[in-house]
């Protein structure tokens, strides 16, 4: 069935290291893709987003590569920081009313 | 930044017992959803909102949950009989009209918790 899901489900970087967190998804259908923090005990929160028009997306410290060929997605953290540490949701919308599929997260954590 | 904001934070509840979860979406925004997350499991859609109507559901959403917007300000997620495993966070989230514009805003959460 149509799926979005995390490769890893945790990540341990040094702080000013790079991080790259990595999605999968199943639904071809699927058009926009999205990425989430989702910090203890607080909603989600946006990053970064990207359509399937394209195939890179950067932002402030953050970039998303899309490969529409393999259905991967990833996350890429420059100069991952404490404040970085979260967990960290790919999700996939589809259909006429847009709902968001999630895949189940990756942990990330910072080490000083 | 304007944001959703979701009362209460915490909700203990008995089974069996109703409970109504309340959000305030943004103001401009015309979407409107509900999501829950069971602990250490992945966000799942329980239900979108649009023009006073629901547009889509999930399987979770039986017929023991409804929405409502009351006053065209608040969003609620009513539970009626609530069961065990509903416990869980539920979010609210809410997004601008515009279809270029699809990022999805959530709220803080209600954990809710069924004795």
């Amino acid at each position: 069935g149509e799926s979005v899901g995390l490769h890893l489900p945790t990540l341990s970087v040094q702080e000013g290291d790079n991080s790259i967190i990595n999605c999968a998804y199943s639904n071809s259908a699927s058009d926009y893709f999205i990425w989430y923090k989702q910090e203890s005990g607080k909603g989600p929160q946006f990053i970064i987003d990207i359509r399937s028009n394209m195939d890179k997306r950067q932002g402030q410290r953050v970039t998303v590569l899309l490969n529409k060929t393999v259905k991967h997605l990833s996350l890429q953290i420059a100069a991952t920081q404490p404040g970085d540490s979260a967990v960290y949701f790919c999700a996939e919308n589809a259909g006429n009313n847009r709902k968001l599929i999630w895949g189940l997260g990756t942990s990330l954590a910072v080490n000083p | 930044e304007p944001e959703v904001t979701q009362t209460p934070s915490h909700q203990v509840t008995q089974m069996g017992q109703e409970v109504i979860l309340r959000c305030v979406p943004i103001s401009n925004h015309l979407y409107f959803y509900w999501y829950r997350q069971i602990l250490g499991q992945k966000v799942e859609f329980l239900v979108s909102f649009y023009n006073n109507e629901i547009s889509e559901k999930s399987e979770i959403f039986d017929d023991q949950f409804s929405v409502e917007r009351p006053d065209g300000s608040n969003f609620t997620l009513k539970i009626r009989s609530t069961k065990l495993e509903d416990s869980a966070m539920y979010f609210c989230a809410s997004r601008n009209a515009l279809a270029t514009n699809e990022k999805l805003f959530f709220g803080s959460g209600t954990q809710l918790s069924v004795l």
